[in-house]
């Protein structure tokens, strides 16, 4: 089984309507981060937490929020879907023990392939 | 300007051959520098990481950093088919927040 699981794989979906995608891992990692990627612009940050009660915005938030509901569960929501949030999601996760913070190492799921219509 | 910049490419080279991935970084607080690949319908997956300047080698693959002129790159010898996918390159601050990606080149290597 994967470490990171995503849900769904791909979503197509309709502009305006309320869309939710999670995120489970089983590494025992406290801080995780969703990710969106577009051709040609690489992975940008939309949100991140470094526990349970920490949640902070990345480079790209707006129209995006995030629930960490659990150590090992954190969800993205697209509280009314447009157009040019289609894109692939990543979630990812890293470790702040045993010098994992220092170098930031990220492992990521398979991803989302969201369609907004 | 991104404080990353990789050329999205793509990149076609026969079976065998040197391949060189290169990024250009505007950051001179990063010390961690990473590479990944993604493989076509996946995640990224950590293929090197370095510290500071130098060279780390890892079987076919070698990753360079040279501080002085900013600039990342990763050798693959002796190209293979699997090596067909998407390198990103990114860099860190020590005890940082986040990584900062490049856009990713799209690489194949042809039989």
């Amino acid at each position: 089984d994967a470490d990171v699981t995503q849900t769904p794989r791909n979503r197509i979906t309709k502009t305006g309507k309320r869309i939710m995608l999670e995120c489970s891992q089983t590494k025992g990692h406290d801080r995780m981060y969703w990710y969106r990627q577009d051709p040609g612009l690489g992975l940008r940050l939309i949100y991140y937490s470094f526990d349970v009660k920490d949640i902070n915005k990345g480079e790209i938030s707006d129209g995006y929020s995030v629930s960490r509901q659990a150590q090992a569960k954190f969800s993205l929501s697209l509280e009314s879907a447009i157009p040019n949030q289609t894109a692939l999601y990543f979630c990812a996760t890293s470790d702040s023990g045993t010098g994992g913070s220092a170098k930031n190492i990220q492992y990521f799921g398979a991803g989302t392939r969201l369609s907004v219509l | 300007q991104k404080e990353v910049e990789q050329d999205p490419g793509p990149l076609s080279v026969p079976e065998g051959a040197i391949v060189s991935l290169n990024c250009t970084y505007s950051n001179s607080a990063f010390q961690y520098f990473m590479w990944y690949r993604q493989y076509s319908r996946k995640g990224p997956e950590l293929l090197m990481y370095t510290y500071s300047s130098g060279n780390k080698e890892d079987g076919r693959f070698t990753a360079q950093v040279d501080k002085s002129s900013k600039y990342i790159s990763l050798f693959i010898r002796d190209s293979q088919p699997s090596d067909s996918a998407t390198y990103l390159c990114a860099g860190s601050i020590q005890g940082a927040q986040k990584l900062v990606f490049g856009q990713g080149t799209r690489l194949t290597i042809n039989p």
